[in-house]
């Protein structure tokens, strides 16, 4: 049982290139997300997807887009890289309802220069 | 002011001291609260829930809440070297999406 993955664990861009974040859990959970995580902001909300087929904006969407793909599947675009784009960024998934625990991936340690 | 806030630290306790790591939050809707343990470079992993004011209490750890004052906190107990980590509080606003304090950065010394 994987839980969540995250691909890939590290990553250097130049300031311009896009790349895409990939993000699949393995426990049917209805509800993904992605995080960014700064020294001293804590995690901050990209975006979220509460079911397949939806995706709404969190704290901090600037420069970002997702995609979900499929129950599965949930992706994080970066269309243009900026250096301001520096962070760990960490995939979550979880069971809708309240007080549900949200399950983490390893995390992708992004520089852009 | 953010949603959650905790004291960044770090806090530093001595081996076999009692922790106490303090979480505030504005929303008086939340229900549900949750601590999550991260280790450098490593995820997050949930360590206590709670969601009814009072202690709730799971082996070295107990988790109060009061929702009156809008204050949660993590108490460890005979704090180990290995307890150092820092330390995320998480509400959940009437929602499933956890929204998350900056952290708590814990230093057991031996």
């Amino acid at each position: 049982n994987a839980g969540v993955t995250q691909t890939p664990k590290f990553q250097v861009l130049k300031t311009g290139q896009s790349m895409t974040l990939q993000c699949a859990q393995d426990m049917n959970h209805n509800s993904m997300y992605w995080y960014r995580q700064d020294p001293g902001m804590g995690l901050r909300l990209i975006y979220y997807s509460a079911s397949e087929g939806t995706t709404d904006k969190g704290e901090v969407p600037n420069g970002y887009n997702v995609s979900r793909l499929n129950k599965r599947e949930f992706s994080l675009r970066l269309e243009s890289a900026a250096p301001s784009q520096t962070s760990v960024y960490f995939c979550a998934s979880s069971q809708q309802g309240e007080g549900t625990e949200a399950f983490f991936g390893q995390g992708t340690r992004l520089t852009v220069v | 002011q953010k949603e959650v806030e905790q004291n960044s630290g770090p806090l530093s306790v001595p081996e076999g001291a009692i922790a106490s790591l303090n979480c505030t939050y504005s929303d008086r809707g939340s229900q549900s609260f949750f601590w999550y343990r991260q280790y450098s470079g490593k995820s997050p992993e949930l360590i206590m829930f709670i969601y009814s004011n009072g202690d709730k209490e799971d082996g070295r750890f107990t988790a109060q809440l009061n929702k009156a004052s809008q204050y949660v906190s993590l108490l460890i107990r005979d704090s180990q070297p290995s307890d150092s980590a820092t330390y995320l509080c998480a509400v959940h606003r009437g929602s499933y999406i956890p929204t998350f304090g900056r952290g708590t950065s814990l230093i057991v010394h031996p």
